[in-house]
């Protein structure tokens, strides 16, 4: 049982390029998370999905997009990366929203834009 | 919008001296979860807290939520070098809405 898996771990990217972060989770939950964590400022919500084909907003929106195909697939578009989206970035899930719900973290990704 | 403030913001203690974090919310909570983050780690789920005075333990930590459901608080008895991390606190306002998180409390933990 892997849990909540992302990918790539450590990513550099120059200014202006895209990519893509995966997170893939093997729980069947319906509630999937992306965070954003700097120094100082804990844990930030990026973008939410409370089911397949759903996408909402959360705290700190601006400079990225998200898609939610699969159930268990939950993906963070960065469509031109600029130095202040370098950060730590954490995929969640949880069985239901948040209210009751214990939210299971991915291990990171590390993406430094230079 | 709802705030969670923590403080301190560090805290670096003796091994075997005791340490607490405190959390407060803007508006009245419906429930407060605890996280433990280790360094270059993930945040891990501690516990949760429902009811207004609720007192929950986890060997040496104590979990407090406030009669007003506004604040609480994370004790460590006698901690050990296995405690450093960083400890956050996460709010949920009601039925709608996201967990806000606080932004942690480092603890360091000197041998």
């Amino acid at each position: 049982n892997a849990g909540v898996t992302q990918t790539p771990k450590f990513r550099v990217l120059k200014t202006g390029q895209s990519m893509t972060l995966l997170c893939a989770q093997d729980m069947n939950h319906e509630y999937m998370y992306w965070y954003r964590q700097d120094p100082g400022m804990g844990l930030r919500l990026i973008h939410y999905s409370v089911g397949e084909g759903t996408t909402a907003k959360g705290e700190v929106p601006d400079g990225y997009n998200v898609s939610r195909l699969k159930k268990q697939n939950f993906l963070l578009g960065l469509e031109s990366a600029a130095p202040s989206q370098t950060s730590v970035y954490f995929c969640a899930s949880s069985y239901g929203d948040s209210s009751g719900n214990t939210i299971y973290f991915g291990e990171g990704s590390w993406l430094t834009v230079v | 919008g709802q705030q969670v403030m923590q403080i301190p913001q560090y805290q670096h203690v003796q091994e075997g001296e005791d340490f607490t974090t405190y959390c407060n919310s803007s508006t009245t909570l419906s429930n407060i979860q605890w996280y433990k983050q280790r360094p270059g780690g993930h945040p891990v789920f501690l516990i949760q807290l429902v009811k207004s005075g609720e007192v929950k333990k986890q060997k040496r930590l104590t979990f407090q939520f406030g009669e007003a459901k506004k604040n609480s608080s994370l004790h460590i008895t006698a901690t050990q070098t296995t405690d450093v991390g960083t400890y956050f606190c996460a709010g949920h306002g009601g039925s709608q809405g996201n967990l806000i998180f606080g932004k942690g409390t480092k603890l360091s933990v000197k041998p």
